[in-house]
């Protein structure tokens, strides 16, 4: 089955104690790209890349790292986590055709994100 | 200025009834791509619908149509003869030329829900 798969799902952690949340995806896209959603304010990008070794950030990329060492993986990385970057995260992946065509992002399930 | 305004938080509609939610964008490109998702309660991102700029045809799958309007740059969901389990929010996006990154801008988001 095409999917986008996240872990963990669920998280709760301390205020500076790093952690990564792995997102593998088994299409062979190009593009990968991490959002944040939180209420009222709907989803916005943190990080994209376009290939291995090729991201750059997206909207709101403070606080945050990523990788890509493989095309299928695509880690999003808090170094030191604050409580303002609790969320509900989500991986995304698609094929790459220049910008506005209709190729559809397929998300990952999602994982939710508690900093204490 | 908002990208994409959804201006109905929530909605609440009776079983087998049609019902429209609103998405407004605002963009200068002539090329562009609209978008819903679904997000039931279970978290996860729903593919719904793609227009693009240039069709001419409103899109359908189902029961689903994009009512889309370029002069009044609106992009309404229909969705026909609704269930119970239409009850969940619903997100418009638009995807606009950005060479590389396949960016979706999201509005806030309308929370639909079927009364039985």
């Amino acid at each position: 089955e095409a999917q986008v798969t996240q872990n963990p799902r669920y998280l709760i952690t301390v205020t500076g104690k790093k952690l990564t949340v792995t997102c593998s995806q088994n299409m062979n896209h190009e593009y990968m790209s991490w959002y944040r959603q939180d209420p009222g304010l709907g989803l916005r990008q943190i990080y994209y890349s376009m290939n291995v070794e090729v991201t750059d950030k997206g909207d709101v990329p403070e606080g945050y790292k990523v990788s890509r060492k493989e095309k299928r993986n695509f880690p999003l990385i808090l170094e030191s986590p604050s409580p303002n970057q609790t969320s509900l995260y989500f991986c995304a992946s698609t094929e790459i055709t220049g910008g506005s065509g209709a190729n559809v992002l397929t998300f990952g399930a999602g994982s939710r994100l508690t900093v204490l | 200025a908002q990208k994409i305004t959804q201006t109905q938080p929530g909605m609440f509609v009776q079983e087998k009834e049609a019902v429209t939610l609103d998405c407004t964008y605002d963009t200068s490109d002539q090329s562009y791509g609209l978008f819903w998702y679904k997000q039931p309660s279970s978290g996860e991102m729903i593919f719904l619908i793609y227009q693009g700029s240039y069709d001419e045809q409103n899109a359908t799958e189902g029961r689903y149509s994009l009512n889309f309007q370029k002069a009044r740059k609106s992009a309404n969901l229909v969705i026909s003869a609704s269930q119970l389990g239409d009850s969940a929010m619903y997100f418009c996006a638009m995807r606009e030329k950005d060479f590389g990154n396949e960016k979706l801008t999201f509005g806030t988001g309308t929370r639909l829900t079927i009364i039985p």
